[in-house]
């Protein structure tokens, strides 16, 4: 158990609908990412937020916004939906600031889209 | 730009055999990290080892060893005297010194054969 919480862990939507996925850090750390894998594109990197403020963005599409809330939980907001969004969507966690981090994955929110 | 190339996309050997999972990486930081992680049948994903370039020293985990080559920019994997459970998918990745998002290689696929 890597300590990073993720809800829900199955999601099954349709295309157009807007979701949401949750996510709590490990207690005590500070920077939150997201990643998107899918077969085709492998581990994405989407978005990284430190203390509340965003701090790298990837390969994220404009359908989708995160944000990091001040008790520290991440959320990332998908809409519009489409197929080719149906992925395995991960959440992670590190201490904090500085780089070189290790960083530690949530279990996933597995999204399929019909 | 940072890369991460996994040229092993699938490999299958017998149990008990050893097996080394190559990863090559490009980067033009002379700061840096280095990563693996593992992905088992569950899907998540988990830390195994950190290495950053200013150390070159070989690391051993029980059957798990790490060989880290600054000349030839790869980190490569070796698993001893393999089992079932070390079926998974396995990461190589990457995070330069100016930030600390993580950048992943395509991932190799390990079956290990009863």
């Amino acid at each position: 158990d890597s300590g990073v919480t993720q809800t829900p862990k199955h999601l099954i939507t349709a295309t157009g609908q807007r979701v949401t996925l949750r996510c709590s850090p490990r207690s005590g750390d500070l920077s939150v990412y997201w990643y998107q894998q899918s077969l085709d594109q492998g581990l994405q990197f989407l978005i990284q937020y430190y203390n509340g403020e965003e701090r790298a963005k990837g390969n994220i599409l404009e359908r989708f916004s995160a944000q990091q809330f001040p008790d520290l939980h991440s959320e990332l907001n998908l809409s519009s939906l489409e197929l080719g969004d149906s992925a395995l969507y991960f959440c992670a966690s590190s201490a904090g600031r500085i780089s070189g981090n290790t960083i530690y994955f949530g279990e996933g929110s597995w999204l399929t889209v019909v | 730009a940072q890369k991460v190339t996994q040229a092993q996309t699938e490999i299958s050997v017998v149990e008990k055999e050893d097996v080394t999972l190559d990863c090559v990486y490009e980067t033009r930081d002379t700061t840096y990290y280095l990563f693996w992680y593992k992905q088992p049948p569950s899907g998540e994903l988990v830390f195994l080892i950190r290495r950053n370039s200013f150390d070159e020293q070989n690391e051993i985990s029980g059957r798990y060893s790490w060989n880290f080559q600054k000349s030839t920019s790869s980190f490569n994997f070796t698993i001893t005297a393999s089992q079932v459970v070390d079926s998974a998918v396995y990461f190589c990745a990457l995070s330069e010194g100016r930030d600390d998002k993580i950048i992943f290689g395509k991932g190799t696929r390990l079956h290990i054969l009863p």
